[in-house]
This record gives structure tokens, C-alpha cells and sequence, in this order.
């Protein structure tokens, strides 16, 4: 069974600082991964992603890779109160394939 | 900027009734996806079309669901005899080249409520 796992939260941080979130998954054949930002009762919505080790910025977010540990993370520099959300790791394993959502981690960042 | 949009926003409708989602993909894209979401669960992946047939499909996805793309620009999912728990949100998502280096884009979804 493959699986994509996230703390659920909520995290909370101040406004300006840097929020990081985590996320793991289960089978190592995972070949791309994706951060989306859904806002209650809202679709998600793309954030960034990314497919090789190591990091990817754009803009106030990066995204870390490491394959070796099966481990993806988000860090949001800069936090602002519109940044508020629930943020959603997923996985890909095959050309095509499903997306496989993790359950999602709440952050709250507070003015 | 180009964007999946998915009508009803909103349908009702009682147990037993069918209903049918639609969905216009992004114009370019080729593989298109339907998810679901229960409300305080995580989006769950039902169904992937691919060159106009079914690439991979969920558990969930059982003979009382279909999808169909009618023309060049509709993607549907038709759902037979409704039931309770088919109550979620209902995401259509496409992609140019498929997910493995490129990135699905979801439309704003439709509150399916069964009653």
C-alpha cells in the first residue's frame, strides 16, 4: 500500500516567520512530488514540485527532496496570515499515475 | 491563465438518483483524473483517462461509477445510484504529459450532498 503520511497539525507560527512542513512516503519507486495549499472548502492548488534530491526555491517557498530517507518538506519563509491553510504533500509513481495525497497538515500563522 | 472548470459547483440530489459531474479540462491536456474528497478526509484518487479510455481506476471506483469524455473539450463522471456516502467534494484535474514531471491542476470542484 502506498502511502504519503503528514503531521496534521495545526501548525502555528507568527506572521514573518518561517513554517516547515514535512512529509514522508512509503514506497521508494515515488518519482515526483507535489505541494498543494487548499483553503477550507476550496480544490487544491498547485504550490510547487519536485523530482530530483535536494532543494527547489520559488519565491517564499522551498522544496526539499531527500530519496534516501523518503522524505519531502515545504518551508514557507516570511509567513503571512493569507498563507494560512492546509498544506498537501502527494506522490506520483508512474508516468501518468494518480496522484496519492497525504492527509494534509494545517497551518495557522498568527498577525 | 488557462484553468480546469467543473460544473455543478453545488448538486443535491437523493439516494438512488444519478447524477453526472462535468468537468472542461485544460485545452492542451491529455491525461485527466477524477478525486474525491469526504469532508475532514484526504483527497482520494478514483479515476485516470488517457487516450479516451481508462488508464487506472480505485477501489472506489466500483460499476456504479463512469466517466466519459463526449467531445473534445467535456470530461464527465457519472455516478448510477447514488448513496450517502458518496457525499464529498468532487475534484476534476489534468495534466499535459501525465504526473510524473509535470503537474496536475485541479478545477475548484463540485459539493456533491446526497440526501
Amino acid at each position: 500500500q502506498k502511502e504519503v503520511e503528514q503531521n496534521s497539525g495545526p501548525l502555528s507560527v507568527p506572521e514573518g516567520a518561517i513554517a516547515s512542513l514535512n512529509c514522508t512516503y512509503s514506497d521508494r519507486g515515488s518519482q515526483s512530488f507535489f505541494w498543494y495549499r487548499q483553503y477550507s472548502g476550496k480544490s487544491p492548488e498547485l504550490i510547487m514540485s519536485i523530482y530530483s534530491n535536494g532543494d527547489k526555491e520559488d519565491g517564499r517557498f522551498t522544496a526539499q527532496l531527500n530519496k534516501a530517507s523518503q522524505y519531502v518538506s515545504l518551508l514557507i519563509r516570511d509567513s503571512q496570515p493569507s498563507d494560512s491553510a492546509t498544506y498537501l504533500c502527494a506522490a506520483v509513481y508512474n508516468q501518468g499515475g494518480k496522484l496519492i495525497f497525504g492527509q494534509g497538515t494545517e497551518l495557522s500563522v498568527k498577525p | 491563465e488557462p484553468e480546469v472548470t467543473q460544473t455543478p459547483s453545488h448538486q443535491v440530489t437523493q439516494m438512488g438518483q444519478e447524477v453526472i459531474l462535468r468537468c472542461v479540462p485544460i485545452s492542451n491536456h491529455l491525461y485527466f483524473y477524477w478525486y474525491r474528497q469526504i469532508l475532514g478526509q484526504k483527497v482520494e484518487f478514483l479515476v485516470s483517462f488517457y487516450n479516451n479510455e481508462i488508464s487506472e481506476k480505485s477501489e472506489i471506483f466500483d460499476d456504479q461509477f463512469s466517466v466519459e469524455r463526449p467531445d473534445g473539450s467535456n470530461f464527465t463522471l457519472k455516478i448510477r445510484s447514488t448513496k450517502l456516502e458518496d457525499s464529498a467534494m468532487y475534484f476534476c484535474a489534468s495534466s499535459d504529459y501525465g504526473t510524473l514531471n509535470t503537474e496536475a491542476f485541479f478545477g475548484q470542484g463540485t459539493r456533491l450532498t446526497v440526501v
